[in-house]
């Protein structure tokens, strides 16, 4: 059964700070891993989709990795700011359609 | 391009009642997926649709059920709600099923049960 956890729960950081969230998950079988970003009582937002074979992915200050023989994704933000202040979710997809999502990494960004 | 769109936003029933909620996916996509949203269990995979046909279940109770329209729209019940029911519910959709295509949120319903 596949269990996807993040590490930590939550994070503070200062503003214009590089920081990186992480995305661990217990089976390498997936077709396809998806960071996503959500607001206070609101829907997800997609960040970045990853491909199983592909090793990572940039939008913007944004760069994930993803490492399917370990088990692992990283989401690395840079030069941080306080609109980034979110939820951070990762999620995979063992090729069903179904994503199975980590409990997410709540960052707080000060100014 | 307009992005998925969920009726209605916000929703108290009561204990014993049914309750529909609609999701209209992005414009050419043909899968729609349900997922539940609560504090404790997070988020959690209802079911998938595709061309009118469930393709996926989640681990709930029979008084969940979905459906699709031709059009893509679909929607979802809960019948006889339980006080643990309220959760926001979140409606996702993508071009095609399985893992290539991205999967895009709407905002979500937020049902109370009280």
């Amino acid at each position: 059964k596949q269990e996807v956890t993040q590490i930590p729960a939550a994070l503070s950081v200062p503003e214009g700070e590089n920081l990186v969230l992480n995305c661990s998950f217990t089976d390498s079988a997936i077709y396809n891993l998806q960071w996503f970003r959500q607001d206070p009582g609101k829907g997800l937002t997609s960040l970045l989709l990853i491909q199983s074979s592909q090793r990572e992915q940039t939008s913007g200050r944004l760069n994930a990795s993803l490492d399917k023989s370990s088990g692992r994704s990283t989401l690395y933000i840079a030069a941080s700011q306080p609109g980034d202040s979110a939820t951070y979710l990762c999620a995979v997809d063992g090729n069903t359609g179904k994503l199975i999502f980590g409990q997410g990494t709540t960052l707080q960004v000060k100014p | 391009k307009a992005g998925v769109t969920q009726t209605p936003r916000y929703l108290i029933k009561t204990r014993g009642q049914q309750v529909t909620l609609s999701c209209s996916p992005i414009s050419g996509h043909r899968s729609v997926s349900w997922y539940q949203q609560t504090p404790g269990q997070g988020l959690q995979f209802l079911f998938e649709y595709f061309s009118e046909t469930q393709r996926n279940k989640g681990n709930f109770p029979g008084r969940f059920s979905g459906r699709q329209f031709s059009n893509s729209r679909s929607e979802m019940n809960v019948s006889t709600l339980e006080l643990g029911d309220s959760a926001l519910y979140l409606c996702a959709s993508s071009l095609d099923p399985g893992g290539i295509y991205e999967q895009y949120f709407g905002p979500g319903t937020r049902l109370t049960v009280t």
